[in-house]
């Protein structure tokens, strides 16, 4: 298994620009989500699903999308990124929810200009 | 859901025990107290996980008073490869509990 992956590892876009960061897990887990860090903070939750056609807001969902067409997919949409969006965004992915032990993948690391 | 508070940081040496506690007094009775660890530049690794009593398994030990008002995670005889940011979350499917909120956690450095 290859568990949880990201693309890309590093992105830096300009403030305007809208791009997507890609997360897949090959566990069949039901429940995923995305956190970002910033440097020195804990997680954040942005968006979270329990399932395929199933999302919902986190903490901090302002300027972020997601859609959960499959099992294994859980793409975040930046709509315009700004600079305020610097940060290392992470996707994790458990069977069932926070009571699961969760999987978390690599890291993107985003710098807004 | 259950607020955690930790402490921000800890420093040891390496061989010795490292106990990191983390208070949770709103905790729910199907809440579970789960423990995670990140190194830099990568994502948080789970380490353990408990409801009440002591839990144990190869990398470390958590122990939950009856009360479960609060949680203690034991590190046997770290080394420096310990030094990481860990942290405690609490909480079930029937608390909210598929919106995982992490705190600050708590950042060990372990000296030689």
């Amino acid at each position: 298994n290859a568990g949880v992956t990201q693309t890309p590892k590093f992105q830096v876009l300009k403030t305007g620009q809208s791009m997507t960061l890609q997360c897949a897990q090959d566990m069949n887990h039901e429940y995923m989500s995305w956190y970002r860090q910033d440097p020195g903070m804990g997680l954040r939750l942005i968006h979270y699903s329990v399932g395929a056609g199933i999302t919902d807001q986190g903490e901090v969902p302002n300027g972020y999308n997601v859609s959960r067409s499959t099992t294994e997919d859980f793409p975040l949409r930046l709509l315009s990124a700004a600079p305020s969006q610097t940060s290392v965004y992470f996707c994790a992915s458990s069977f069932r929810g926070v009571s699961d032990t969760q999987y978390f993948g690599p890291g993107t690391r985003l710098t807004v200009l | 859901l259950a607020k955690t508070t930790q402490p921000i940081s800890m420093d040891s040496y390496e061989g010795q025990e490292v106990n990191i506690t983390c208070s949770h007094n709103n905790i729910a009775t199907n809440d579970y107290i789960t423990w995670y660890q990140q190194f830099p530049s990568q994502g948080p690794r789970f380490i353990i996980q408990g409801y009440k009593t002591k839990v144990t398994n190869e990398v470390a030990s958590l122990f939950i008073p009856a009360d479960r008002k609060s949680s203690t995670l034991s590190l046997p005889r770290v080394s420096l490869s310990d030094t990481a940011v860990y942290y405690c979350l609490v909480g079930g499917a029937n608390t909210g509990g598929f919106k995982t909120i992490f705190g600050a956690g708590t950042r060990l450095f372990v000296k030689a």
